[in-house]
């Protein structure tokens, strides 16, 4: 079974552009969630998307959204970038929402690497 | 609202040593704690995971955590580490927020093996 998908895997883009992350979850997973890595801030929660609704969001600016479609893949959007944004950004998807049972187990992808220059 | 420290920042051990890289979690009732490995440029794996029942939980790679209500904590340990295992570990709770739930990570611990 294939795992979790993320594209690009490389993005390179300046201050005020937006950016679109792609993220395809290992088949059969119906819950997505995203996170932001950063050398200063570690791992930190974006927000979680179960059946094209999203569940739960982290504390990031509104230029931060997500969505989920009807086959579970899920993207995330960022706009006006920020020098700050710069990141590893991780996809990760399990079988049911996170809540602590075997199923929300979450499965990462290898993640995509954003430079805002 | 939960978290996990982890206190190490970086170890560093011979090949073939023993390893033992502590978490400490903070909540009330039972944690639901996992154990990730993230090599340079790549994403999480998962090593193992807790939910429930024998505190000794065996994982990939050899790799085991025991978790210890006691002292709050979910150390990862692996008796003979080997070159290909220097990497960043996290630890890492489901936390709630409400109804509502994520994962929240520790820090991370590099781990770094000497030959």
């Amino acid at each position: 079974k294939a795992g979790v998908t993320q594209t690009p895997r490389y993005l390179i883009k300046t201050r005020g552009q937006q950016v679109t992350l792609s993220c395809s979850p290992i088949s059969g997973h119906r819950s997505v969630s995203w996170y932001q890595q950063t050398p200063g801030q570690g791992l930190q929660f974006l927000f979680e998307y179960f059946s094209e609704t999203q569940r739960n969001k982290g504390n990031f600016p509104g230029r931060f959204s997500g969505r989920q479609f009807s086959n579970s893949r899920s993207e995330m959007n960022v706009s006006t970038l920020e020098l700050g944004d710069s990141a590893l950004y991780l996809c990760a998807s399990s079988l049911a929402p996170s809540g602590g049972t075997s199923t929300d187990t979450q499965y990462f992808g290898p993640g995509t690497r954003l430079t805002v220059l | 609202a939960q978290s996990v420290t982890q206190p190490d920042i970086h170890i560093t051990v011979s090949e073939g040593a023993s390893l033992e890289l502590r978490c400490n979690y903070s909540y009330g009732a039972t944690p639901y704690l996992f154990w990730y490995v993230q090599s340079p440029g790549q994403g999480l794996q998962l090593l193992l995971k807790y939910f429930s029942g024998d505190t000794l939980v065996q994982g990939i790679k050899g790799f085991e955590a025991e978790f210890k209500r006691s002292q709050s904590s979910f150390n990862l340990r692996k008796p003979s580490v080997h070159w290909s295992d220097a990497a960043e570990y996290f630890c890492a709770v489901v936390s709630y927020t409400g109804t509502a739930s994520k994962l929240t990570f520790g820090t991370g611990t590099r781990l770094q093996v000497t030959l």
